[in-house]
């Protein structure tokens, strides 16, 4: 257990729907960052946030897909108009900006499957 | 372009050693992390090398080289549970995470 916490585990949903998951990170961490993973690949870059400022958001994330973070704390991800392609392991990580580790520490994932 | 290689698989043998090489070529280079991943479950955190050389951790170390491009994760007396996949990652110029496809490791016994 890294402290870095995601809510569901689990989702599955049919096509078009709107699913939304929940990160909550090391609590004294700064930045919050949103992956996407499919089986045999690396996890892939969505999103991230410095406190509550998302700071920069990935060329291959489309307009169905948007994070916040208001209060620097927790952080949700929404997807809308689920679609097939969109099933996945969705992985929340935070690190700290304090001192020179950039180690980031990965929550637990949510996994989406869509029908 | 950025691009991380690494084996896609590699097997061994419980109690042997295995080196998994991950090699790199990014916009600038601010560290290189190693993750274990077990099928399933989100990546844990095994190594960061920022300056060339060995650092040993346990039955794990990471060795990089910055004028090579290249990195390797060596495990030694090798553990069934073990078994895993395991991600080479570069800190980029622009401090993001370029991920490798990662490396699944099978231990026989």
């Amino acid at each position: 257990d890294t402290g870095v916490s995601q809510d569901p585990r689990h989702k599955i949903t049919k096509r078009g729907q709107n699913v939304t998951f929940r990160c909550d990170p090391i609590s004294e961490h700064n930045r919050l960052y949103w992956y996407r993973q499919t089986l045999g690949q690396g996890p892939e870059f969505l999103t991230y946030f410095q406190n509550e400022a998302q700071l920069e958001k990935s060329r291959l994330l489309s307009d169905r897909f948007s994070a916040e973070r208001p209060k620097g704390s927790f952080s949700t991800l929404e997807i809308q108009r689920t679609e097939q392609g969109d099933s996945a392991m969705y992985l929340c990580a935070s690190r700290t900006l304090a001192g020179d580790s950039d180690t980031q520490y990965f929550g637990p994932g949510t996994r989406l499957t869509v029908l | 372009g950025q691009n991380i290689d690494q084996p896609t698989e590699m097997t061994a043998t419980e109690g042997a050693i295995v080196q998994i090489n991950c090699t790199y070529q990014t916009s600038g280079f601010n560290g290189l992390f190693w993750y274990q991943q077990h099928a399933g479950e989100a990546p844990t955190f095994l190594s960061y090398n920022v300056l060339d050389g060995l650092e040993e951790k346990g039955r794990f170390s990471s060795f990089l080289s910055r004028s090579k491009g290249y990195s390797y994760l060596l495990l030694k007396e090798l553990q069934m549970k073990d078994s895993a996949s395991y991600l080479c990652a570069v800190v980029d110029s622009n401090y993001q995470l370029i991920w490798g496809a990662g490396t699944k490791l099978i231990i026989k016994p």
